[in-house]
């Protein structure tokens, strides 16, 4: 089934530690997004990528770090800068073209030991 | 950045009982969409809207495009139990790489 795949599903922190957090697109969609989600709140954007190679800070990009080297895979690494990364992650991706509407994963919840 | 004002934030309905919640916002989008996200989920899209004015229906669900391309709508008649959920609203601006604005959600809970 073509779809957006994250994981894993659940993840911890140690202080200091950076991790990843995977996200894997088959619906050969040129643009993805990451986005993190607190408690009663929306979703606020952290990074986006229209294209290979190339991407953006969004408006919370401070403590993150992402890399575009392939058009499926766009993979999000929280820092040792965040200083509070507890939170759920949610991957997106729409076709590229202007407009469309945007797919989402399952999401990632990272808690901190 | 900015986040669109989206209400109620919650809200108890019984079932059988019809829904409107709607969202706000101080500039125009060029796109509106609603979503639904369950709990340790991703959201789902139920319905996008593309011009201003546009009533668009999706089953039970009804959205429509605010004239003033500043506000949204959405409707949800009969509830039942598996509405539960939270609710978004999102905007999209032309020119800016699909990137979304979401609202604060409306989370909705029904009572048999």
């Amino acid at each position: 089934d073509g779809g957006i795949t994250q994981s894993p599903k659940y993840l911890f922190r140690k202080e200091g530690q950076n991790v990843t957090l995977s996200c894997e697109q088959n619906l050969n969609h040129d643009a993805m997004y990451w986005y993190r989600q607190d408690p009663g709140q929306g979703l606020r954007l952290i990074y986006y990528s229209q294209i290979v190679n190339d991407f953006q800070k969004g408006d919370i990009a401070e403590g993150y770090s992402v890399s575009r080297e392939k058009k499926e895979s766009f993979p999000l690494t929280v820092t040792s800068a965040q200083k509070n990364p507890t939170a759920f992650y949610l991957c997106a991706s729409t076709p590229g073209t202007e407009l469309r509407p945007q797919h989402f994963g399952d999401g990632t919840r990272l808690s901190i030991l | 950045g900015q986040q669109l004002n989206q209400s109620p934030q919650s809200m108890f309905i019984q079932e059988g009982e019809d829904v409107s919640m709607n969202c706000t916002s101080s500039s125009i989008f060029n796109t509106w969409l609603w979503y639904k996200q369950d709990p340790g989920e991703g959201p789902v899209l139920l319905i996008a809207l593309y011009k201003a004015g546009e009533l668009t229906s999706n089953g039970r669900l009804t959205a429509q495009f605010g004239i003033t391309r500043k506000d949204s709508f959405l409707n949800i008649s009969a509830s039942i139990p598996s509405d539960v959920g939270i609710y978004f609203c999102a905007g999209q601006r032309a020119g800016t790489a699909s990137k979304l604005t979401f609202g604060t959600g409306t989370r909705l809970q029904v009572t048999l």
